[in-house]
């Protein structure tokens, strides 16, 4: 499994654009990048997924560079709701079951 | 939207205890797991579960645990005898389909306190 690292905690005001990056420097060929994000006492929700360059969906981008040994999650314009636990994690695509290890995330705290 | 539900959301019991966490996971989803979360800890994989029975289980799932798919909805986790460090939020996972590609649904989780 490739070792994820990211920063323990960021603040951001309110309406602001969050990078948050994720080093995984050992990364494997058939690994795919995945972001998952946590509000208090909630289970983990799916952000956004990618294998390369950058993918965006209605939540959030992912900047993915071509040697695949970091990845940025971009939150636009952020929200008091937007305060959470976000995750790095990295999984073989082909595994099945492909059970998730979460690493201690990035608490974001967006301030009013 | 499908969700995963839980039953129940809070439960206390006393340690050496036997308790039985519920999952109801989406209905056409094919692997289901369990994760625990200690307070202010990390979410920690517990067990993977497909085509009835064990795909994989981390050292944390010992003898002391089990999962069982009693019919087409249910899927449940016990635990024999508990201890005081069992206590910890318990989440259920479910996905569609093999490979990362597929995204898993967590569950609210089941706050269990060992007395």
């Amino acid at each position: 499994l490739a070792k994820t690292t990211q920063p323990i905690s960021m603040d951001s005001y309110e309406g602001q654009e969050v990078n948050i990056t994720c080093s995984h420097n050992n990364i494997a060929t058939n690994d795919y990048i995945t972001w998952y994000q946590q509000f208090p006492s909630q289970g983990p929700r799916f952000i956004i997924q990618g294998y390369k360059t950058k993918v965006t969906n209605e939540v959030a981008s992912l900047f993915i560079p071509a040697d695949r040994k970091s990845s940025t999650l971009s939150l636009p314009r952020v929200s008091l709701s937007d305060t959470a636990v976000y995750y790095c994690l990295v999984g073989d695509i082909i595994t099945g079951a492909n059970n998730l290890f979460f690493g201690t995330g990035t608490r974001l705290t967006v301030i009013p | 939207e499908p969700e995963v539900t839980q039953t129940p959301s809070h439960q206390v019991t006393q340690m050496g205890q036997e308790v039985i966490l519920r999952c109801v996971p989406i209905s056409n989803h094919l692997y289901f797991y369990w994760y625990r979360q200690i307070l202010g800890q990390k979410v920690e994989f517990l067990v993977s579960f497909y085509n009835n029975e064990i795909s994989e289980k981390s050292e944390i799932f010992d003898d002391q645990f089990s999962v069982e798919r009693p019919d087409g909805s249910n899927f449940t986790l016990k635990i024999r005898s508990t201890k005081l460090e069992d206590s910890a939020m318990y989440f259920c996972a479910s996905k569609r389909g093999q490979g990362i590609v597929y995204e898993q649904y967590f569950g609210p989780g089941t706050r269990l306190t060992v007395t």
